[in-house]
């Protein structure tokens, strides 16, 4: 089975930086993935992780270690805007597309 | 990216009555697409797997015969919601995947049965 964790709700202020952590345990692992969702909308795809390090992608940047099972999401320079639910999701080996969401973490930014 | 649709974003309907869901993929051909629903502050719940041309794939305690999912062409894939409750009232949720990495989100569409 898959099992995902992560902290439940995080706030930070305009301007810092924010490491949301996300830990898992599954029967197999093809890839870890970083969504943002905003209150009543679809989630939208910020990265992708399936080898062990750091991925940068503009102010996010997301990190896997797959011996730990571990994997965060480091927001830089936040703005009032990254306010949302950030979800991890894992994508196991029963079908090569299927993910499993943990249960997100709802990150505030206040001024 | 590839944009997926979703249609209607909200619907209200009489408790007993059957909602039809669309999810498009509308600039790429998706094999496969996938139903979520998601229940207030909770996580995605993955209903089942859309297959072109052949059975969905349903998840464990989805009951097939009250969602029924057509996937009928390579860029469309419909939920149905039969003899709909007051506790199917949920956020539901298409995604569709190019290639083997992405998953791209339809809208979404909030259901409320009452």
């Amino acid at each position: 089975g898959q099992n995902i964790d992560q902290p439940t709700e995080m706030t930070a202020t305009e301007g810092a930086i924010v490491q949301i952590n996300c830990t898992y345990q599954t029967s197999g692992f093809n890839g870890l993935f970083w969504y943002q969702q905003h209150a009543g909308e679809a989630p939208t795809f910020l990265s992708y992780n399936v080898l062990d390090g750091l991925e940068e992608k503009g102010r996010f940047s997301s990190f896997l270690s797959r011996s730990k099972g571990y994997s965060y999401l480091l927001l830089k320079e936040l703005q009032m805007k990254d306010s949302a639910s950030y979800l991890c999701a894992v994508r196991g080996l029963s079908g090569y597309s299927t993910l499993t969401f943990g249960k997100g973490t709802m990150l505030l930014v206040s001024p | 990216g590839a944009v997926v649709s979703q249609h209607p974003s909200w619907v209200i309907c009489k408790s007993g009555t059957s909602v039809k869901i669309e999810c498009r993929s509308l600039d790429f051909q998706a094999t496969t697409m996938f139903w979520y629903r998601q229940f207030p502050k909770q996580s995605l719940m993955l209903m089942a797997t859309s297959n072109e041309g052949s059975k969905a794939t349903y998840e464990q305690g989805v009951e097939k015969d009250k969602f029924l999912i057509n996937h009928a062409s390579l860029t469309l894939s419909t939920l149905t919601v039969t003899s709909a409750h007051p506790e199917d009232s949920s956020f539901y949720i298409c995604s569709a995947v190019q290639g083997a990495v992405e998953a791209f989100f339809g809208q979404g569409t909030r259901l409320t049965v009452v």
